[in-house]
């Protein structure tokens, strides 16, 4: 069984619409949940981390956790063309510092 | 957000010859450092994680001969990859962390070609 389990995708979604990529997690000690962004040929990039239930709004990206489902998800407001790229969720566990990423969702915002 | 600096971002190398790429947390100190690898279309795959002062401690699968860590400061990682095989050609991308925080930053990440 994965660790963190993120559909591949691809998502596809208009520009200016909500895009939301989902991840669930099947390690129930994890204390710390990440978004990175990760472009082509490019190393990922961190977009958020949150720790606790409920909602973090930073910007246009809204993450939401639930530990009792063992759940995470991003929202992305207002898609923009520039947001098409591959979201990682990762999640620490198995030691300290250690994260363990699922494989990602392609998401692709169409003009 | 902390700096990590990965270098060289792109190699092209001759089979059986040795790649050095190093890692550097450029304004902070990094205890432990994570190597990963990743081919195309695929997730990140940790290699190893590098430790200052100490052993390496490698993944189920990873040759340490092979792929040789060392961690000779708090803001240095190397990662060389002995004897190189073309299908040792990869994305290689190092992560660091603060001390005390579990956010990973990531170098530019090393594409390396083995011909």
């Amino acid at each position: 069984q994965k660790e963190v389990e993120q559909n591949s995708g691809p998502l596809s979604v208009p520009e200016g619409a909500i895009a939301s990529l989902n991840c669930t997690y099947s390690d129930r000690v994890s204390q710390s949940f990440f978004w990175y962004r990760q472009y082509s040929g490019k190393s990922p990039e961190l977009i958020m981390s949150i720790y606790s239930n409920g909602d973090k709004e930073d910007g246009r990206f809204t993450a939401q956790l639930n530990k009792a489902s063992q759940y995470v998800s991003l929202l992305i407001r207002d898609s923009q063309p520039s947001d098409s790229a591959t979201y990682l969720c990762a999640v620490n566990s198995g030691g300290y510092q250690k994260v363990t990423f699922g494989t990602g969702t392609k998401l692709q915002v169409i003009p | 957000g902390a700096v990590v600096s990965q270098h060289p971002s792109r190699v092209i190398c001759k089979s059986g010859t040795s790649v050095k790429i190093e890692c550097r947390s450029l304004d902070f100190q990094a205890t432990t450092m994570f190597w990963y690898r990743q081919f195309p279309k695929q997730s990140l795959m940790l290699m190893a994680t590098s430790n200052e002062g100490s052993k390496a401690t490698y993944e189920q699968g990873v040759e340490k001969d092979k792929f040789l860590i060392n961690h000779a400061s708090l803001t240095l990682s190397t990662l060389t990859v002995t004897s190189a095989h073309p299908e040792d050609s990869s994305f290689y991308i190092c992560s660091a962390h603060e001390y005390r925080n579990t956010e990973a930053f990531f170098g530019q990440g090393t594409r390396l070609t083995v011909v």
